[in-house]
């Protein structure tokens, strides 16, 4: 089975200033994709980043980066330049072919203070 | 593109009562989920339909939920009877492929009330 595990429920930083965000995760799986979502005030879910597991390079989407490890199955996003829209719940998730289904974590809450 | 719809955006109910929600996903995607988020904790996949073919329903408590998605396209969770417990946003998403091929797209949800 999948398990994701977020165990920052709250994080807080200064506007322009780099935060990171915790994410950890178990499979036995070789092959999965892990992806970081954004959830803003209005619920509705967005995608900020993938990460395959086959590949070693970490993943960048702009301002958004990740740190993935896959020895210690640790999965971190880093938010460079923190914008006050970055203000959300954020979702760790990964996903295996094997039974196709996208497991969510707790999610942490990130404010952004100007 | 527009986006995957839902309604209602909001419902409180009584328990025992029962609800609907509705949802159309985006236009030509063929696989739409159903996801419930309590608060505090993420997403958990209730209902997962191919086309209008069910692939995943293990973690949706049949005595009391129904969905169903007719014609390949809109869908509608039903809970019947209400209990407490399910308070909580309802999301339904959809994907063009699979998820590793293609990103899940959420609708807004709707937050339902249970008294």
């Amino acid at each position: 089975a999948q398990t994701v595990t977020q165990s920052q429920p709250e994080m807080s930083v200064q506007e322009a200033e780099t935060v990171t965000l915790s994410c950890t995760y178990d499979t036995s799986e070789n092959n999965y994709y892990l992806f970081w979502y954004k959830q803003p005030p209005s619920r509705q879910m967005i995608l900020v980043i993938r990460q395959e597991a086959y590949k070693q390079q970490n993943a960048t989407e702009n301002r958004f980066s990740v740190n993935f490890q896959k020895a210690a199955k640790s999965f971190s996003l880093k938010i460079s330049d923190s914008q006050l829209g970055d203000t959300a719940m954020y979702f760790c998730a990964s996903f295996t072919g094997a039974n196709s289904k996208l497991t969510f974590g707790k999610g942490i809450t990130l404010s952004v203070r100007p | 593109e527009a986006g995957v719809a839902q309604s209602p955006r909001y419902k409180i109910i009584e328990k025992r009562q029962s609800v609907a929600f509705w949802c159309n996903p985006i236009s030509g995607h063929a696989t739409l989920y159903w996801y419930q988020q309590i608060l505090g904790q993420g997403p958990k996949l209730l209902i997962q339909f191919q086309n209008n073919g069910v692939v995943d329903d293990s973690q949706l408590p049949k005595d009391r939920f129904s969905a169903e998605r007719l014609k390949g396209v809109d869908s509608t969770l039903k809970i019947q009877p209400a209990k407490l417990e399910d308070s909580a946003v309802y999301l339904c998403a959809s994907s063009a492929k699979e998820i590793y091929n293609s990103p899940l797209h959420f609708g807004n949800g709707t937050r339902l009330t249970v008294t």
